[in-house]
């Protein structure tokens, strides 16, 4: 079963903030997070284990609950290359990575 | 470079025919997907394999078969059997870097139309 994301679309303005939801109603293994823009494939962005702490890298951070099955991807400040779909993939079994159904992010000047 | 290439980008199809989209990488992985896309419905699932010789069905297998016969290569054959097959087709690769830590790399993606 697929993890429900939320919001299903978003619009910022160049340097606000956002924040992207994932849920499952599995136990997972691990939560992934990819960025795609439109015509292109989707790009790894990261990875959150379980029992890990929060991970990122320069403005775009993410946490992992284990208990409540949930991650969370920050976009601090964005910026206009941050436009495209984000997909959060859950870890329910080994190496078998079921994808949400996105989150349309927009950034515009 | 390494990198998975997906063929051809764009495809056309009679309903009633059977068709193989190609998948190959030389990144050397040990594990291969096939996901569809739909609009507002994400990626999906299709089939998985870990190993060669051996593979698992996704979330929506019916209408669709693999194979993988080489590490290098996973294809998928669309059958007559899957009612609504036009969508875009994503084939990714991943291998396990230790510690549960691994990320996959995705193909451009073959168009698939059956009219």
């Amino acid at each position: 079963q697929q993890p429900v994301q939320s919001p299903q679309a978003v619009i910022l303005r160049e340097g606000e903030d956002a924040v992207i939801n994932c849920s499952s109603s599995k136990a997972l293994y691990s939560v992934h997070w990819y960025r795609q823009k439109h015509g292109e494939a989707p790009v790894f962005l990261m990875i959150l284990l379980k029992g890990g702490e929060q991970k990122g890298h320069e403005k775009i951070s993410a946490s992992f609950n284990e208990k409540k099955q949930q991650s969370s991807l920050y976009l601090t400040a964005s910026q206009l290359s941050y436009s495209g779909t984000y997909f959060c993939g859950t870890e329910v079994g080994y190496q078998k990575v079921t994808f949400g159904t996105g989150t349309k992010l927009q950034v515009i000047p | 470079d390494g990198g998975i290439t997906q063929s051809p980008k764009y495809l056309f199809r009679k309903e009633g025919q059977n068709v193989t989209l190609s998948c190959e990488q030389n990144l050397n992985h040990d594990a291969m997907y096939w996901y569809r896309q739909d609009p507002g419905q994400g990626l999906r699932l299709i089939y998985y394999s870990q190993i060669v010789n051996d593979f698992q069905k996704g979330d929506i297998a019916e209408g669709y078969s693999v194979s993988r016969e080489k590490k290098e290569s996973f294809p998928l054959t669309v059958t007559s059997a899957q009612k609504n097959p036009t969508a875009f087709y994503l084939c990714a690769s991943s291998i396990d870097g230790g510690q549960g830590y691994y990320e996959q790399y995705f193909g451009p993606g073959t168009r698939l139309t059956v009219t």
